[in-house]
């Protein structure tokens, strides 16, 4: 199956400063990529859409100058999460939309555990 | 609009017992149906799918589900539990789009724990 990786995995940050999360589809070319967030015990819930070459498309009640992405290739998407607080420490995860004949499917990345101090 | 129900956060089995998680969904369309299994501190790992093909769906790791019309069902099972089964899984609904592409509904998640 294909293949969608995340770096880092984990990241520990200070409050107030910025993290970068990066999702790669490694085997396929990804024009639309996904980005979640996820409490503990929880469901996964739709941040945004990351479209490649255009602006991110961002759920209801996200702010989008607070979780930057950018879509820059159709291989990679970034999650920067701005001026980080602790209620912002969270699992991310990131998923890679791979174009078929018949139908589109969903890769998923293994995730980046965020924890803000 | 689609919505996924997952009855049960909890379902605790004996090892080598019957498995059976259950999901309920609702769609204005016919819907494609998914299983993930997420297991600590990782990504999801898709189980199995349903794309209106065949209503009774095989999977990885021996689990199956059925597609259920009448009952908007789509529940999960497995004959008999392993302890690598303890997870955390998660029943998805999307709905058929021009071209195929689809954003998932996902459920709250049932954990599934297994005593030897």
């Amino acid at each position: 199956g294909a293949v969608v990786s995340q770096h880092p995995s984990r990241v520990i940050c200070k409050s107030g400063t910025s993290v970068k999360i990066e999702c790669r589809s490694l085997d396929f070319q990804a024009t639309t990529m996904f980005w979640y967030r996820q409490f503990p015990k929880q469901s996964l819930m739709l941040m945004a859409t990351s479209n490649e070459g255009s602006k991110a498309t961002y759920e209801q009640g996200v702010e989008k100058d607070k979780f930057l992405i950018n879509h820059a290739s159709l291989t990679l998407s970034t999650l920067t999460v701005t001026s980080a607080h602790p209620e912002d420490s969270s699992f991310y995860i990131c998923s890679a939309i791979r174009n078929g004949r018949e139908r589109d499917e969903q890769f998923f990345g293994p995730g980046t555990r965020l924890t803000v101090l | 609009a689609q919505s996924v129900t997952q009855l049960g956060s909890h379902v605790s089995v004996s090892e080598g017992a019957l498995v059976l998680l259950r999901c309920n969904y609702s769609s204005s369309v016919p819907p494609y149906l998914f299983w993930y299994v997420q297991y600590p501190n990782q990504g999801l790992q898709l189980l199995l799918k349903y794309t209106s093909a065949a209503t009774l769906v095989k999977g990885i790791n021996g689990f199956e589900a059925e597609f259920k019309k009448s009952e908007t069902s789509f529940h999960l099972t497995k004959p008999s539990a392993h302890m690598s089964d303890a997870a955390e899984y998660f029943c998805a609904v999307s709905a058929h789009a021009s071209g195929g592409s689809y954003i998932p509904t996902f459920g709250r998640g049932t954990s599934l724990i297994v005593h030897p």
